[in-house]
């Protein structure tokens, strides 16, 4: 039982690079979402997800992409690197349904933009 | 539009004490309900305690309990006799029970727990 695996734990980027953070979970869960934690402050939503095929934008979608083609996976896309994107990100996954169902957490990529 | 404040960046206590860290909330939804995440030093999320709004008991998990006052929208999370692992981030969230926002949470700012041996 792996719960909500990301890949990769730890990345640097130079401005202007591109690339794809993957998360995936094996729990069958509906929603799945992505955060970005900054130094000493709260997570912040980027994007979520209800079910495959349906995403929507939370507060801090500018520079980032999202698909859900499948269940399991949901990656997120940095199109174009920035350095004010350098930041510990969180993929979460949950039920739908009942409301005590909170957010299952992988263990976050670290990445850093130079 | 749900919004999640802890006023606490940071506190410290001594081992064993009891320490309540507070958290206020807004949503106009009636059905919604409150989270507390621990964060350590290495990183990880971990899942503490929940409360709906509509549970007529405030939640309890061993040595955590909910301060749940829906009329005076908070949710403050005591722990009862500190101990040095208690050290951590901890962070309130909401989920709102609209079918449109139910597959959001959104957190608070956090605080900073520190116990002192």
């Amino acid at each position: 039982n792996a719960g909500v695996t990301q890949t990769p734990k730890f990345q640097v980027l130079k401005t202007g690079q591109s690339m794809t953070l993957q998360c995936a979970q094996d729990m069958n869960h509906e929603y799945m979402s992505w955060y970005r934690q900054d130094p000493g402050m709260g997570l912040r939503l980027i994007h979520y997800s209800v079910g495959a095929g349906i995403t929507d934008q939370g507060e801090v979608p500018n520079g980032y992409n999202v698909s859900r083609s499948t269940t399991e996976d949901f990656p997120l896309r940095l199109l174009s690197a920035a350095p004010s994107q350098t930041s510990v990100y969180f993929c979460a996954s949950s039920y739908g349904g009942p409301l005590r169902y909170g957010y299952t957490f992988g263990s976050g990529t670290r990445l850093t933009v130079v | 539009a749900q919004k999640i404040t802890q006023t606490q960046p940071g506190m410290f206590v001594q081992e064993k004490e009891a320490v309540t860290l507070d958290c206020t909330y807004d949503t106009s939804d009636p059905s919604y309900g409150l989270f507390w995440y621990k964060q350590p030093s290495s990183g990880e999320m971990i899942f503490l305690i929940y409360q709906g709004s509509y549970d007529q008991q405030n939640a309890t998990e061993g040595r955590y309990s909910l301060n749940f006052q829906k009329a005076r929208k908070s949710a403050n999370l005591v722990i009862s006799a500190s101990q040095l692992g208690d050290s951590a981030m901890y962070f309130c969230a909401m989920r709102e029970g609209n079918s449109g926002s139910a597959s959001k949470i959104i957190f608070g700012s956090g605080t900073r727990l520190s116990i002192r041996p």
